[in-house]
């Protein structure tokens, strides 16, 4: 079994601050993705990584997969209410019996005040 | 990616009873799946929706509780049966492609209640 721990679980900032989410595991993923889901809504994505040490930017989202495939990092810079949501990560890996599978992180539940 | 209508959105359904939650998919889309989700928590995987076969359920999770129905490559049912309060819970479903990487797209939620 793969698992995916994210932390924090719960992060309450003012507009403007900076944060990071972090995503970790003693497992190798294929690839390693964000979600993020708002009230009444199914989660969507927003960033596939696929290579150890890749970074991608999202404007003021920074996303990084760890140089072994292992961890994951979101960092938001001058968040913004907008930003207010829960944010999931999820792996990627082969299931013999069910093909490529993702694992879902803890989730972690973001609030920005204005 | 594709777009999935869920249905209902929301219900209140009385201990006892069955409640079948349908998810229609705008394009073919490999495999389905179902989680289950408290609000404000992650994730957790219910069941692998097989077209034309069995459902493939996580530990925890039984076909005579949940059956699911994937009778094509647009549309799965999962039922909730014999309702009590502890299945009062937020319902998704989600597609995606078989190839490695590819997006997980997902249905607006069901919302039950079990009173």
């Amino acid at each position: 079994t793969q698992l995916l721990e994210q932390s924090p679980q719960f992060l309450s900032i003012q507009e403007g601050e900076n944060l990071t989410v972090y995503c970790n595991s003693s497992s190798v993923f294929s690839s390693l993705q964000w979600y993020r889901q708002e009230p009444g809504e199914g989660p969507v994505l927003l960033v596939t990584v696929v290579t150890g040490g890749e970074v991608k930017k999202l404007k003021r989202l920074t996303f990084q997969f760890g140089d072994a495939r292992k961890d994951s990092s979101l960092h938001i810079t001058a968040a913004q209410p907008g930003d207010t949501g829960l944010y999931l990560c999820a792996g990627g890996h082969m299931n013999n019996n069910a093909g490529n599978m993702l694992t879902f992180g803890g989730g972690t539940r973001l609030m920005v005040k204005p | 990616s594709a777009v999935i209508s869920q249905k209902p959105s929301r219900d209140i359904c009385q201990r006892g009873t069955s409640l079948t939650i349908q998810c229609q998919v705008d394009s073919q889309v490999t495999m389905m799946f179902w989680y289950r989700q408290q609000p404000g928590q992650s994730l957790t995987l219910i069941a692998t929706a097989n077209q034309g076969s069995e459902a493939t359920y996580e530990s925890g999770f039984v076909i005579d509780k949940f059956p699911i129905s994937r009778p094509n490559l647009t549309f799965s049912t999962l039922t909730v049966s014999n309702m009590s309060p502890e299945d009062s819970s937020i319902y998704l479903c989600s597609g995606r492609d078989r190839g490695l990487n590819t997006e997980a797209f997902f249905g607006q939620g069901t919302r039950l209640t079990v009173v």
